[in-house]
């Protein structure tokens, strides 16, 4: 069956701390893309980042990173020198294209960044 | 500017009253998909559309419907809404049903009494 799992419910840290977030995934299928989505207070779902199953290259984009490894179902999605506007629920969501193309999510974590 | 766009926003209504929650995006996607969100649940697919007239259950579609009479539009409608229904409800488009990423729009607030 399709999973993602997100353990850490919720994390507080202090801004410019380095922060992690874990997402682990099942998927049957080969093919399958996986997803960070940012949903700041203000409720919207922002698009952070999509990876395809077939590319397993760690990708860094400013202050974010992620970081996919196939061997262990992982996806995981780090912030480096944390601020405020960081403070956020993530949530990480799989998609299997060739079936229905949903997006399947984590429950999310919540990120709390204290000045 | 391309976007999803939801309307209401919020909405409070009480148990058995017929509501519609209109979604609309300007950037020609063919598929578009409901979902819920709940605390501890994450987002759950409520129904799913690849392209006009064509629409199928996701994985909560129990007490609602939707139509695709037109690609931009893709309205969810709550026949006669209970009280778990309450929830945030977002839509979301993408250009086709393969690797393209979904879009969302703002959400929708509805609380049922």
């Amino acid at each position: 069956a399709q999973k993602v799992t997100q353990a850490q419910t919720e994390i507080s840290v202090v801004e410019k701390e380095d922060v992690t977030l874990d997402c682990v995934y099942e998927t049957r299928d080969t093919t399958y893309y996986l997803f960070w989505y940012k949903q700041p207070p203000s409720g919207e779902l922002v698009f952070l980042i999509r990876r395809n199953s077939f590319d397993e290259q760690n990708e860094i984009s400013g202050r974010y990173s992620w970081n996919f490894q196939k061997s262990t179902s992982s996806f995981n999605f780090t912030i480096t020198a944390s601020q405020v506007v960081d403070s956020a629920v993530y949530f990480c969501a799989l998609s299997e294209p060739f079936n229905t193309d949903k997006l399947i999510f984590g429950t999310g974590t919540r990120l709390q960044v204290f000045p | 500017e391309a976007q999803v766009t939801q309307n209401p926003r919020y909405l409070i209504t009480v148990t058995g009253k017929k509501l519609t929650v209109t979604c609309s995006q300007n950037m020609n996607h063919e598929y578009m998909s409901w979902y819920r969100q709940d605390p501890g649940l994450g987002l759950r697919q409520i129904y799913y559309s690849m392209n006009v007239e064509v629409t199928d259950k996701g994985d909560v579609p129990e007490g609602y419907k939707v139509s695709r009479k037109e690609k931009r539009n893709f309205p969810l409608i709550l026949e006669s809404p209970s009280p778990n229904q309450t929830s945030l409800y977002f839509c979301a488009s993408s250009l086709d049903s393969d690797e393209e990423t979904q879009y969302f729009g703002p959400g929708t607030r509805l609380l049922v009494l």
